[in-house]
């Protein structure tokens, strides 16, 4: 069975610096993986996936996420947090579940803080 | 906003009722997940219909139940609630139900059983 898993709760990040968010996941076969973001009563909004081809995926609001096979990780990246960017981020795996399905899995999450 | 809608947004009860969560995907997708969200789960996978058949269940009870009507919105049916069903239900759609399609999630419904 699939599984993902976030290994920080809580990621604390001045305004202006880099933050990674980190995500290591764990399939059969090849992996399909997402990154989700909630905002505080809002549903999860898609950020960016990867499927195939280059490691580094970009996404949106100036995200991206690097995918590393060996290490079997997905971490989220963006060069410069903004105070915006404080929300609840989600790794997700999607792997096939049998009968022709593929299911998502969701990580924890990690509550992100960019303080000004 | 994602395209997909939830009704209704809040939704208190009392434990041994029965509630319907309805859900109206995007424009042109045919899948459906139903998702439950708590603090001491996490973000859970109930179930999928595809272009309305069941295509995949996930950790759903058997007091749960669901369906995708021919319009393609979809209803998640919960009976005999008791006080840990409390919890957001989120509903998502895609345009298929491949392992690469994007899931948008809906706004959520949040169900408080008392």
């Amino acid at each position: 069975a699939q599984s993902v898993a976030q290994p920080e709760d809580q990621v604390n990040v001045a305004e202006g610096n880099p933050l990674t968010v980190k995500c290591t996941y764990s399939v059969s076969g090849n992996p399909y993986l997402f990154w989700y973001v909630q905002y505080p009563n809002r549903g999860l909004q898609f950020l960016l996936k990867y499927i195939t081809g280059d490691n580094l995926v970009k996404g949106s609001y100036g995200f991206e996420a690097e995918f590393n096979k060996s290490q079997t990780s997905f971490h989220l990246k963006k060069p410069s947090a903004l105070v915006s960017d404080s929300a609840l981020y989600f790794c997700a795996v999607r792997a096939f579940s049998g009968a022709g399905s593929y299911q998502l899995t969701f990580g924890k999450g990690t509550k992100l803080s960019v303080i000004p | 906003d994602s395209g997909v809608t939830q009704t209704p947004k809040h939704l208190i009860t009392a434990t041994g009722q029965r509630v319907t969560l309805r859900c109206s995907p995007r424009s042109g997708d045919l899948s459906v997940y139903w998702y439950q969200q708590s603090l001491d789960q996490g973000l859970q996978f109930l179930i999928q219909y595809y272009n309305g058949e069941e295509r995949a269940k996930g950790n759903i009870l058997e007091r749960f139940s669901a369906q995708q009507f021919p319009d393609l919105h979809s209803e998640l049916n919960l009976s005999s609630l008791e006080l840990g069903d409390s919890a957001l239900y989120f509903c998502a759609s895609s345009v298929g139900g491949g392992r690469g399609d994007t899931q948008y999630f809906g706004p959520g419904t949040r169900l408080t059983v008392l």
